[in-house]
């Protein structure tokens, strides 16, 4: 069965500062990963997706993440921090032939002046 | 521009009630999605459509049916709303069966079942 983990229910930094949030995945197939950002109050937008092509993957709003087969991860990285990142992340697995997504538990991104 | 929309964006109930949440699409997506949102569980999936007349169970589907009557909407009724069921309900849709394909997600109902 698939699954996702996110370590870290809560990651703090400051602006300017390094994001990493994380996320290692289980799949008996080979699978497509997604990030997702959800702000106050919102839905859940897409940032960007691995789909078996470019193992590094750029998303919106400067965040990107990278797909590393042996250690069944798939980080979401962004060099800087913004005020405008603060938000939740959900890191969600699928695989060929289906549609339903497995979320994480998400990771709340808090971000100080 | 396409997009998807959820009624109501909050509803509050009393236990033993039957509701009915709303999800209109107008991507014209095959696939459409119900999911719940809860407080570390992340968003776990509830029913989802492949097309017109197809409905399956996901993983959380005890309490809840959906039906759909045409590409654009998916209804998700709770049969006997229980305190269990308050929660942030997501719709979304996709369009097709590929595994790769994105979700596009409504903006949430926020349901309390008092």
């Amino acid at each position: 069965a698939q699954s996702v983990t996110q370590l870290g229910s809560h990651v703090s930094v400051s602006e300017g500062a390094l994001v990493l949030l994380r996320c290692n995945y289980s799949s008996s197939v080979p699978p497509y990963l997604f990030w997702y950002v959800q702000y106050p109050n919102q839905g859940l937008q897409l940032l960007l997706k691995y789909t078996s092509a470019a193992t590094l993957v750029k998303g919106i709003n400067g965040f990107e993440a990278e797909f590393k087969k042996s250690e069944t991860s798939f980080h979401l990285t962004k060099p800087s921090a913004h005020m405008s990142d603060a938000a939740e992340y959900f890191c969600a697995v699928t695989f060929t032939g289906f549609q339903k997504l497995v979320f994480g538990t998400g990771t709340r991104l808090l971000v100080s002046p | 521009d396409a997009e998807i929309t959820q009624s109501p964006r909050h509803k509050i109930t009393e236990t033993g009630r039957q509701v009915t949440l709303a999800c209109h699409q107008t991507w014209n997506h095959n696939n459409m999605f119900w999911y719940r949102q809860d407080l570390g569980h992340g968003l776990r999936l509830i029913h989802y459509s492949y097309g017109v007349q197809d409905t399956n169970k996901g993983e959380v589907s005890d309490g809840y049916s959906v039906s759909r009557s045409n590409t654009e909407d998916l209804p998700l009724t709770l049969e006997s709303a229980a305190s269990s069921q308050t929660s942030v309900y997501f719709c979304a849709s996709s369009e097709s069966k590929t595994g790769g394909e994105t979700q596009y997600f409504g903006p949430g109902t926020r349901l309390l079942v008092l």
